[in-house]
């Protein structure tokens, strides 16, 4: 089966601008989740949807972070305006559903904000 | 609340030696634990998992993680280390039985394996 599949792999960008970064999970996945990877750190969960609704986004900063699922498929996570530290790896992953702890990741995004 | 920690940041092993990468957590009721691997420019790659039963788990690529409720670790660890182990290895933890919980990741150890 395909796995997660993100686009684009890398992304530069000056500050203020808007970026935008997609997610296509495993087929059958109900539970997708958008994590944040700085350099030398672990995963930080960002926001995670079951089918197309997020049920926790309390890590997502509201004022310039957005993210949708609208069929309960593929996800878009947006940044406007993206600021110097947002320059990180931004990870989507993909569970058949909530009791399936085991995340099927993507390869990420490397985002530089110049 | 929750929390992992990975207390060391490289571990460095000559090939064909024993591994062991180290993990510690905190959670208020029973663990639910998890070791990823993440090569260089990839996503991160699920290897074992516990939730219950035998403490000893088996896992990908000749991987296993001993649980130990009473030091609250659960270390990684491979009999003979190949080159091709070298990568960043991450342990998660999450609540069992607690809808509202998240899985929490540590912040990585380096794995070197030399020739």
């Amino acid at each position: 089966e395909a796995g997660v599949v993100q686009s684009p792999r890398y992304k530069i960008i000056e500050k203020k601008q808007p970026v935008a970064f997609w997610c296509n999970p495993i087929s059958g996945h109900n539970t997708l989740y958008w994590y944040l990877q700085n350099l030398g750190q672990g995963p930080e969960l960002l926001i995670r949807y079951e089918n197309e609704e997020a049920v926790d986004d309390s890590q997502l900063p509201k004022d310039r972070f957005s993210a949708e699922r609208l069929k309960g498929v593929d996800s878009t996570l947006k940044i406007q305006p993206a600021e110097l530290g947002d320059s990180a790896v931004y990870l989507c992953a993909s569970a058949r559903d909530r009791t399936y702890n085991e995340q099927f990741f993507g390869p990420g995004t490397r985002l530089t904000v110049l | 609340a929750q929390s992992v920690a990975q207390p060391e940041d490289q571990v460095n092993v000559a090939e064909g030696n024993p591994l062991t990468v180290k993990c510690t957590y905190s959670v208020s009721g029973n663990p639910y634990l998890f070791w990823y691997v993440q090569y260089p420019n990839r996503g991160l790659q699920f290897l074992l998992k516990y939730i219950t039963g035998d403490n000893l788990v088996k896992g990908s690529y000749g991987f296993e993680a001993e649980f130990n409720k009473s030091q609250t670790s659960f270390h990684l660890k491979k009999p003979s280390a190949l080159v091709s182990d070298s990568a960043l290895y991450f342990c998660a933890v999450r609540e069992l039985y607690s809808s509202a919980s998240k899985i929490i990741f540590g912040s990585g150890t380096r794995l070197s394996i030399r020739p």
